[in-house]
């Protein structure tokens, strides 16, 4: 089966601009994550989608960060307007069984 | 606060020697729990899981669970240089009505020739 695809794969913004992140799950799999992981930190879930439906936000700073999923397939995680904090890779997963499989992750560096 | 805790390292072993991770997790309505391995500059992947108390084997490597003691353990036995990396934790932590797979921040390991 194909993996998780994410794109871009690297980007590089000034702070203030703003930024988004594609992924594209594993097919079938209805349970969908984007984590935050900062250098030398353990992954950090920002929010959780089951179908298009949101699970959990808790963590998501919604003054800045947005994320949706269309149809129950594809989603999109923006951050508008971006920190310098913001820097991290973020990581698109989906599950089954509850094993995550991650995507190869966006890298973002706000200078 | 629902935490998963791991000391972050760096465990040096030399190759051969059985390489021992530990994590704790403050939740025990934590149902599932995880070991992912994390090369620099790469994704996580995923080592084992394990659900019920005791051990469980997998080639070189065997998780332990305890959910008395909130504790899970990962073995490496005849650790390689190729096993040096993260490894991380993963609990299936209740929130809401659902579970949440929350990390521990990894513990970086050694593995020595």
């Amino acid at each position: 089966e194909a993996g998780v695809a994410q794109s871009p794969r690297y980007k590089i913004i000034e702070k203030r601009q703003s930024v988004a992140f594609w992924c594209n799950p594993i097919s079938g799999h209805a349970t969908l994550y984007w984590y935050q992981q900062i250098l030398g930190q353990g992954p950090k879930l920002l929010i959780q989608f089951q179908n298009n439906g949101v699970v959990d936000d808790s963590q998501l700073p919604k003054d800045r960060f947005s994320a949706e999923r269309l149809k129950g397939v594809d989603s999109t995680l923006k951050i508008q307007p971006a920190k310098l904090e913001d820097s991290a890779v973020y990581l698109c997963a989906t599950s089954s069984a509850n094993v995550l499989t991650f995507g190869a992750g966006s890298r973002l560096t706000v200078l | 606060q629902k935490e998963v805790e791991q000391n972050s390292g760096p465990l040096s072993v030399p190759e051969g020697a059985i390489a021992s991770l530990n994590c704790t997790y403050s939740d025990r309505g934590s149902q599932s729990f995880f070991w992912y391995r994390q090369y620099s500059g790469k994704s996580p992947e995923l080592i084992m899981f394990i659900y019920s108390n005791g051990d469980k084997e997998d080639g070189r490597f065997t998780a332990q669970l305890n959910k008395a003691s909130q504790y899970v353990s990962l073995l490496i036995r005849d650790s390689q240089p190729s096993d040096s990396a993260t490894y991380l934790c993963a609990v299936s932590l209740p929130s809401g009505g659902s579970y949440i797979p929350t990390f521990g921040r990894g513990t970086s390991l050694i593995v020595h020739p």
